[in-house]
């Protein structure tokens, strides 16, 4: 079965602080893998996606993913982390072929100022 | 991208009543529609996809007559929670898929029930 584990459920970080999300995912067939942000108040939205060709992929924000098909990962990365970057962050998989989107418990990301 | 309205984002309703939480795609025709649920500190739990002018397909566990969908068309699809409990309270949201594979999502509705 499809399913999303998402390794850190609560981060607190110091602005500029470099940051890493991991996420592995249990799929036997070729996958999508996006993640997405939910700041405060506000609905999720995409922070970046990966269907195929360069493994590293940046999104907006300066956030960037790396793919590693090896370890069925997808960890998200950020150099400098700002406290607006404090939200939370889902990782999701979709298996290729309209199979539904899964989506793992979600990272709560805090950044003191 | 879609942009996904929910309505109302808050909701608080006595036990044994019924709810209807509306999901509209104000500028993109969606033929599908996600209803899923969060629980407090989880991830998000995909309920059941809403099919425009079909019957909407449930996922295992999820009983299609407690929580009820119509997707009526393009543009909304509704989840109606019956005779409500307590357990029923929850964090509801929709989202609507566009042709590139990403989601977007309604800012959710939260579901008291007392």
């Amino acid at each position: 079965a499809q399913s999303v584990s998402q390794h850190n459920h609560h981060v607190i970080l110091s602005e500029a602080a470099s940051l890493e999300l991991g996420c592995n995912y249990s799929y036997g067939g070729t996958v999508n893998l996006f993640w997405y942000v939910q700041y405060p108040g506000q609905h999720l939205q995409l922070l970046l996606k990966y269907f195929s060709g360069d493994p590293l992929v940046k999104g907006i924000k300066g956030f960037e993913a790396e793919f590693i098909k090896s370890k069925f990962s997808f960890n998200l990365r950020k150099p400098s982390v700002q406290w607006s970057d404090t939200a939370e962050y889902f990782c999701a998989v979709e298996g290729t072929g309209g199979f539904k989107t899964i989506f793992g418990a979600g990272t709560r990301l805090f950044v003191k100022a | 991208g879609a942009v996904v309205s929910q309505h109302p984002s808050r909701v608080i309703c006595k036990s044994g009543t019924s709810v209807k939480i509306e999901c509209r795609s104000l500028d993109f025709q969606a033929t599908t529609m996600f209803w899923y649920r969060q629980f407090p500190k989880q991830s998000l739990m995909l309920m059941a996809t809403s099919n425009e002018g079909s019957k909407a397909t449930y996922e295992q566990g999820v009983e299609k007559d407690k929580f009820l969908i119509n997707h009526a068309s393009l543009t909304l699809s509704t989840l109606t929670v019956t005779s409500a409990h307590p357990e029923d309270s929850s964090f509801y949201i929709c989202s609507v898929s566009a042709n590139t594979g990403e989601l977007f999502f309604g800012e959710g509705s939260r579901l008291t029930v007392l």
